[in-house]
């Protein structure tokens, strides 16, 4: 089967870091992808880990560990322009199916 | 085409009536999802295909609802009898095959039943 739990909501400061955790069961998991959604918008891509550690990109970065069946996303220097909601996803390469989450809804407060 | 595009963006039905929601996927995806959304919550599976395999209908909500994808592109969603709560946006996505690689989104349809 497959289930992904993620917190509701979150707020954080501006300037601040947060972290938004993810925990998964997944059949035949091969890897876990980050997405940003913005309100009236589509998800649109952040980050995809295969391997165990974490991987930067710029203000962001994401961590896996395969061994747990967890991640996180993890966002530096918050600006406002973050307010969105954060949608993980694992990718089951036995179904070839990506099952996402129901998103984190984050709240970036001056 | 460049990108998934989902038509028509916007649907404003009457209860009962029958919608069709249209997803072109990006060229030489293989696999196409759709899900839903409704005001302020998280995506919703609803069905995923990947080339010639039996759909993967789970999420599906009700036999009101169905879905078809003709010569492994264009995938169609139907909407029997809509009722109020069927109300949200409905998103498409494809990828491509093996490795994980990473799902584009369309920019949705979103469905208002009146």
């Amino acid at each position: 089967g497959q289930n992904i739990d993620q917190p509701t909501e979150m707020t954080a400061t501006e300037g601040a870091i947060v972290q938004i955790n993810c925990t998964y069961q997944t059949s035949g998991f091969n890897g876990l992808f980050w997405y940003q959604q913005h309100a009236g918008e589509a998800p649109t891509f952040l980050s995809y880990n295969v391997l165990d550690g974490l991987e930067e990109k710029g203000r962001f970065s994401s961590f896996l560990s395969r061994s747990k069946g967890y991640s996180y996303l993890l966002l530096k220097e918050l600006q406002m322009k973050d307010s969105a909601s954060y949608l993980c996803a694992a990718f089951s390469g036995g179904y070839q199916k990506v099952t996402f989450g129901t998103g984190t809804k984050l709240q970036v407060i001056p | 085409g460049a990108g998934v595009s989902q038509s028509p963006s916007n649907k404003v039905t009457e209860k009962g009536k029958d919608v069709e929601l249209r997803c072109d996927p990006i060229s030489g995806h293989t696999a196409l999802y759709w899900y839903r959304q409704s005001l302020g919550q998280g995506l919703e599976f609803l069905i995923y295909f990947q080339g010639n395999s039996a759909p993967d209908k789970s999420g599906l909500p009700s036999d009101r609802f169905s879905a078809e994808r003709t010569g492994g592109s264009v995938s169609t969603l139907t909407i029997q009898r809509t009722q109020q709560e069927d109300s949200a946006v409905y998103l498409c996505a494809s990828s491509s095959t093996a490795g994980g690689t990473e799902a584009f989104f369309g920019q949705g349809t979103r469905l208002t039943v009146v």
